[in-house]
């Protein structure tokens, strides 16, 4: 079946623009995650969600992060005033349930470059 | 000490030899680990998951959890250069909701 999308893959904006980020998890999956790879960093956890629960935000770096989650399915990751330390490559990642043993199944990323 | 953490530096081997990958992690409500492949530009799959003591073997992958000694292991046995990727180790803690990861650790086959 497919995988998690997302769009766009590659972004490039200037200093102080806004950008969306769009996730589509894999179909049926209730869990879906947010991280961020920064150049010879490992991966940072951003933001989760899981069904009608409130999201856990406790990766979000700052206030101009935010994220939703609409219909519990397609999520979208607003950047607001980007920076030049946000460019980074921003993975999702869907699992079926939130059980710990549950495979998170990450999606090709969007490779964010502010300029 | 950070929850996970993998030794750093490239490791190099030759074709058809023993890949061997260590992870060590502080919290001693674990859960689960994972084990994922990230080629370069691309985003992570997994290898393998494991969540009790002991060996888990899938094909030439096999993981082992020790958790009286926090650490867990990846090895790749018959080495292939498909294998040529950064290995993230994952972990999954009580009350954590979040995959909490390591810096990675670079394997090269060398044909």
């Amino acid at each position: 079946g497919a995988g998690v999308s997302q769009s766009p893959s590659n972004k490039v904006t200037e200093k102080g623009k806004d950008v969306e980020l769009r996730c589509d998890p894999i179909s049926g999956h209730t869990a879906l995650y947010w991280y961020r790879q920064s150049l010879g960093q490992g991966l940072e956890f951003l933001i989760y969600f899981q069904g009608n629960s409130a999201p856990d935000k406790s990766g979000l770096p700052s206030d101009r992060f935010s994220a939703e989650r609409t219909g519990g399915s397609v999520s979208t990751l607003t950047i607001q005033r980007t920076q030049q330390e946000d460019s980074a490559v921003y993975l999702c990642a869907s699992s079926p349930s939130p059980a710990y043993t549950d495979t998170q199944y990450f999606g090709p990323g969007t490779r964010l470059t502010v300029l | 000490q950070k929850e996970v953490e993998q030794n750093s530096g490239p490791l190099s081997v030759p074709e058809g030899a023993i890949a061997s990958l260590n992870c060590t992690y502080s919290d001693r409500g674990s859960q689960s680990f994972f084990w994922y492949r990230q080629y370069s530009g691309k985003s992570p799959e997994l290898i393998m998951s494991i969540y009790s003591n002991g060996d888990k073997e899938d094909g030439r992958f096999t993981a082992q959890l020790n958790k009286a000694s926090q650490y867990v292991s990846l090895l790749i046995r018959d080495s292939q250069p498909s294998d040529s990727a950064t290995y993230l180790c994952a972990g999954r803690f009580y009350g954590n909701n979040r995959l909490a990861f390591g810096k990675g650790n670079q394997v090269v086959v060398i044909p």
